[in-house]
C-alpha cells in the first residue's frame, strides 16, 4: 500500500529555534519523488521542497532541508531559525513511479511559532 | 500574474443546484490536477488530465465532471450538489512527462459549501 504517515498532528516551537517535522512513507516502488507543501492559514497550498528517491544528497531550499533516510523510509523536514511566518499547515507527500503523477498526502502537521 | 488561478474563491450554494469551478494556468504546463481538501484538511486527488485527456480518475461520483478545453484550463463541474461536497477545491499544474519527479502547483482553491 502507498502511504504517508505524519505522527505529529500539532506542534509548538519558539521563535528562532529549528524544528524537524516527522514524514514515513510506505511504498513498494524503487522510484519515487518526496514532496513538502505548506499551508497557510489563508489556504493557498505552496510547495516548499522535494527530492527524489535516487538522490543521493539531502534536499535543500534556503531555510528548508529534507532529512531523506531511505532505509527507514523517512523525510523529515527541517525548518532552521524558525520565523513567525513559518505557521502554517504542513503535508509531506509521496508520487511513486506506478502512480504516474499522482501525489499522496499525509495527513499534515500544524505549526505554531511562539514569539 | 498568478500561475494558477482558480474562480470563484469562494461558492454557497443549495443542495441539488448544479454548480462549475474554473481553473486555468499560465505555467505552459501539460498536465492539470483537481484536489479535494476536507474538512479534517486531509487532501485527495479526484482528476488528471494530460494535454486534454484524462488520465487519472480517481472513485468519484458521476455527479463530478472534469472538463478541459485546453491544456490550460481544466473545469470541474459539479451536478446535484450534496451536503458532503462542501470543502476546499485545489486546482494544479504540473509540466507534464517526468510523472513522479514532477512538481505539481496549487491553485489558491474554492472554498465550496451547500447548504
Amino acid at each position: 500500500a502507498q502511504k504517508i504517515t505524519q505522527t505529529q498532528p500539532g506542534m509548538f516551537v519558539q521563535e528562532k529555534e529549528a524544528v524537524t517535522l516527522d514524514c514515513t512513507y510506505d511504498t513498494s516502488d524503487q522510484s519515487y519523488g518526496l514532496f513538502w507543501y505548506k499551508q497557510p492559514s489563508s489556504g493557498e497550498m505552496i510547495f516548499l521542497i522535494y527530492q527524489g528517491s535516487y538522490d543521493e544528497q539531502n534536499a535543500t531550499e534556503g531555510r528548508y532541508s529534507l532529512n531523506f533516510q531511505k532505509a527507514r523510509k523517512s523525510a523529515n523536514l527541517v525548518i532552521s531559525a524558525s520565523q513567525l511566518g513559518d505557521s502554517a499547515m504542513y503535508f509531506c507527500a509521496m508520487s511513486p513511479y506506478s502512480s504516474a503523477s499522482k501525489i499522496i498526502f499525509g495527513s499534515g502537521t500544524r505549526l505554531s511559532i511562539r514569539p | 500574474d498568478t500561475a494558477v488561478s482558480q474562480t470563484p474563491k469562494y461558492l454557497v450554494t443549495q443542495m441539488g443546484n448544479d454548480k462549475s469551478i474554473k481553473c486555468e494556468q499560465n505555467l505552459g504546463h501539460d498536465t492539470m490536477y483537481w484536489y479535494k481538501q476536507d474538512s479534517k484538511k486531509f487532501l485527495k486527488i479526484m482528476f488528471s488530465y494530460n494535454n486534454k485527456e484524462l488520465i487519472i480518475n480517481e472513485t468519484v461520483p458521476n455527479r463530478f465532471s472534469p472538463k478541459s478545453p485546453d491544456k490550460a484550463h481544466l473545469n470541474l463541474h459539479i451536478n446535484s450538489l450534496e451536503l458532503g461536497d462542501s470543502a476546499v477545491y485545489f486546482c494544479a499544474s504540473s509540466q507534464g512527462g517526468q510523472g513522479h519527479q514532477e512538481t505539481q502547483y496549487f491553485g489558491p482553491g474554492t472554498r465550496l459549501l451547500v447548504l
